[in-house]
């Protein structure tokens, strides 16, 4: 199937500990993107990559790392969870920058 | 810096019309697009509208952009239980494509 798919689909976890969110995309687009949805639903971008180049890095702490290893893959990490991370975080790739968004099913995290 | 608000909320019976309403505030915006999401799921591209367009329609879909008043409408025509679910206006940023979301309105179709 051709999707957004991110992994894993729940992350139950710790304060203090390091954890790291994987998205693929195979629909062959140029631009892929970290949302994060709080639990009033609010959706706020985090970040976006063109082509593996960074080009939107909205204000999010520095414990929050994004890296492309290549332009069908942007993966998130975080260190040193706090209870405020808790929060579904969707992954999004359009075609190219300005063009409609296609979404991932989203990762629910919960820091405990 | 851009906005977009939404109304929380509408229900609506089964059979009647929705209208979900949105304002935004950026006069540089290029596209505007509906999203949809059901409990526990991703979102779902319903529409979008180029920012020249003053109406768009998709089967029982209908888009109304007002650039004047910077104001944009769903209206679901002939709405049905299955309909229910959270609607997100976004806009998005001529220069980056970023996507502002509104709130989101939930819409309850009453059988």
């Amino acid at each position: 199937d051709t999707a957004v798919s991110q992994t894993p689909k729940y992350l139950v976890t710790q304060m203090g500990n390091d954890k790291s969110i994987k998205c693929e995309q195979n629909l062959g687009h140029d631009t892929m993107y970290w949302y994060k949805q709080d639990s009033k639903k609010f959706l706020k971008i985090m970040f976006s990559y063109n082509n593996k180049e960074l080009i939107i890095n909205e204000t999010v702490p520095n414990r929050f790392s994004p890296k492309s290893p290549d332009k069908a893959h942007l993966n998130l990490h975080i260190n040193s969870l706090e209870l405020g991370d808790s929060a579904v975080y969707f992954c999004a790739s359009s075609p190219k920058v300005n063009s409609p968004l296609h979404f991932g099913n989203g990762t629910r995290l919960t820091v405990t | 810096g851009e906005d977009v608000e939404q109304s929380l909320f509408l229900s609506v019976r089964e059979g009647d019309s929705s209208v979900i309403n949105c304002t935004y505030t950026d006069s540089s915006s290029t596209y505007l697009y509906w999203y949809k999401q059901e409990p526990g799921a991703g979102l779902q591209l319903l529409t979008y509208i180029f920012s020249n367009m003053d109406m768009k329609q998709d089967q029982r879909l209908t888009v109304l952009l007002n650039k004047k008043d910077k104001h944009l409408s769903l209206r679901i025509a002939d709405t049905q239980t299955g309909d229910s679910a959270i609607y997100f206006c976004a806009d998005a940023s001529s220069n980056t494509g970023k996507l502002i979301f509104g709130q989101g309105t939930t819409l309850q179709v009453k059988p």
